[in-house]
């Protein structure tokens, strides 16, 4: 059974930094290409970075471009997002997406449960 | 503003057929898959149609989907209270080397 388990989220000042977590189970880990979306409360759903299988080709949204890096432990079968200079727009519960193969090479065939990240003062 | 464009809700009657549709442009759904997704209230999104018109395994009949340019929709027949949910679009776009997703849209069981 795949399964995507989120940590690290919480409360964090602006400009400060965070860094989450994406614990992986169930599906080889490198064979994937991992990614990160995030939702205001309320709102609808963004997505935020991606990174190939094996850790080869990263894309990030615009309006994380330069703040956030995507990497990943193969041998943790662990996703990782480290979020720099964050602002308070970044606030949003962040799910980690599991990307297909295949068919399914453009969609988001499992996803976490989400870690919200609130950034105030 | 959404890359992907949505109506924001939708209604129907248990037992009614209803469609949800999902406009882009040529970088996007033009050239590209359609995935949708399903998010009950309070709970992560669920992948309901990937590869325009292909349902994973578990994903009911009723659920199906379409593309046709640059736009695709996602019908439900025989909707039941439970379908009560925002429902997603989304794509790859080219120009922009990133997915791109419609606003949403919430559909009322009535």
């Amino acid at each position: 059974e795949v399964q995507l388990l989120e940590s690290g989220g919480g409360l964090v000042q602006p400009g400060g930094s965070l860094r989450l977590s994406c614990a992986a189970s169930g599906f080889t880990f490198s064979s994937y290409a991992m990614s990160w979306v995030r939702q205001v409360p309320g709102k609808g759903l963004e997505w935020v970075s991606v990174m190939s299988g094996g850790g080869g080709s990263t894309y990030y949204a615009d309006s994380v471009k330069g703040r956030f890096t995507i990497s990943r432990d193969k041998s943790k079968s662990t996703l990782y997002l480290q979020m720099n200079s964050l602002r308070a727009e970044d606030t949003a519960v962040y799910y980690c997406a599991k990307v297909g193969l295949g068919r399914a090479a453009h969609a988001f065939d499992y996803w976490g449960q989400g870690t919200l990240v609130t950034v105030s003062s | 503003q959404s890359v992907l464009t949505q109506p924001p809700s939708a209604s129907g009657t248990p037992g009614q057929r209803v469609t949800i549709s999902c406009s882009g442009s040529s970088s996007n759904i033009g050239s590209n898959t359609v995935s949708w997704y399903q998010q009950l209230p309070g709970t992560a999104p669920k992948l309901l149609i990937y590869s325009n018109n292909q349902r994973p395994s578990g994903v009911p009949d009723r659920f199906s989907g379409s593309k046709s340019g640059t736009s695709a929709s996602l019908a439900i027949s025989g909707l039941q209270s439970e379908e009560e949910a925002d429902y997603y679009c989304a794509a790859w776009d080219d120009s922009l080397t990133g997915w791109v997703f419609g606003g949403g849209t919430k559909l009322t069981v009535l």
